[in-house]
């Protein structure tokens, strides 16, 4: 299967910075990349999904502004959170789907403290 | 609304048990995957079904799609404590951007 890379792999950030997360596909050219976060015991729930070179389609309670995702490349997306608070402390993970397969493949998440 | 619905949320067996994890919908996948997700780590892959009624082994874990591609489970033989992580069900959906939706996930811990 495709191999995903995300860094960091953890981050700790004073409230009011910035974060940028780095989430590369390392086997084939993804064309769709998925952006998730996850709370304790919890699911994943997608935030937002990315094309390379097109404006990612950010699902409804995220905030675009604050979530800026970025897919410069076919294997690299970006997902930057914007003046973090201690409510945006979360497990990140991204993931990535290579056109004409029916599945994706995960990285293996970024964990997010603000403090 | 959670579109497929996972149950049980949490299972806690002894080893050498049987379990079995559910996904249900009321709508069609073009495909349904299921992963295990350890703490502080990505879900990882365990198989993807896309036929109607398919059956999928994995040694001791045997994954079924329904036949209306709505329904989903997974049965595990013989658990062993290395079989403990959560368990997440992901349905391809057919339109909205390829993406997939995922169950609210099954806690399964295995004590020796």
């Amino acid at each position: 299967g495709a191999v995903v890379s995300q860094h960091p792999s953890w981050v700790i950030c004073k409230s009011g910075t910035s974060v940028k997360i780095e989430c590369r596909s390392l086997d084939f050219q993804a064309t769709t990349m998925f952006w998730y976060r996850q709370f304790p015991k919890q699911s994943l729930m997608l935030m937002a999904t990315s094309n390379e070179g097109s404006k990612a389609t950010y699902e409804q309670g995220v905030e675009k502004d604050k979530f800026l995702i970025n897919h410069a490349s076919l294997t690299l997306s970006t997902l930057t959170v914007t003046s973090a608070h201690p409510e945006d402390s979360s497990f990140y993970i991204c993931s990535e789907r290579t056109s004409g397969r029916d599945t994706q493949y995960f990285g293996p998440g970024t964990r997010l403290t603000v403090l | 609304t959670q579109l497929l619905e996972q149950s049980p949320q949490f299972l806690s067996i002894q080893e050498g048990e049987n379990l079995t994890v559910y996904c249900n919908s009321s709508s069609v996948f073009s495909s349904l995957q299921w992963y295990r997700q350890e703490p502080g780590e990505g879900p990882v892959l365990l198989v993807t079904v896309v036929t109607g009624g398919e059956v999928k082994k994995l040694k001791r874990l045997t994954f079924q799609f329904g036949d209306a591609r709505k329904d989903s489970s997974l049965h595990i033989t013989a658990a062993q404590p290395g079989d403990t992580g959560l368990y997440l069900c992901a349905g391809a959906l057919t339109d909205s951007w390829g993406k997939f939706q995922f169950g609210a996930g099954t806690q399964v811990v295995v004590t020796p």
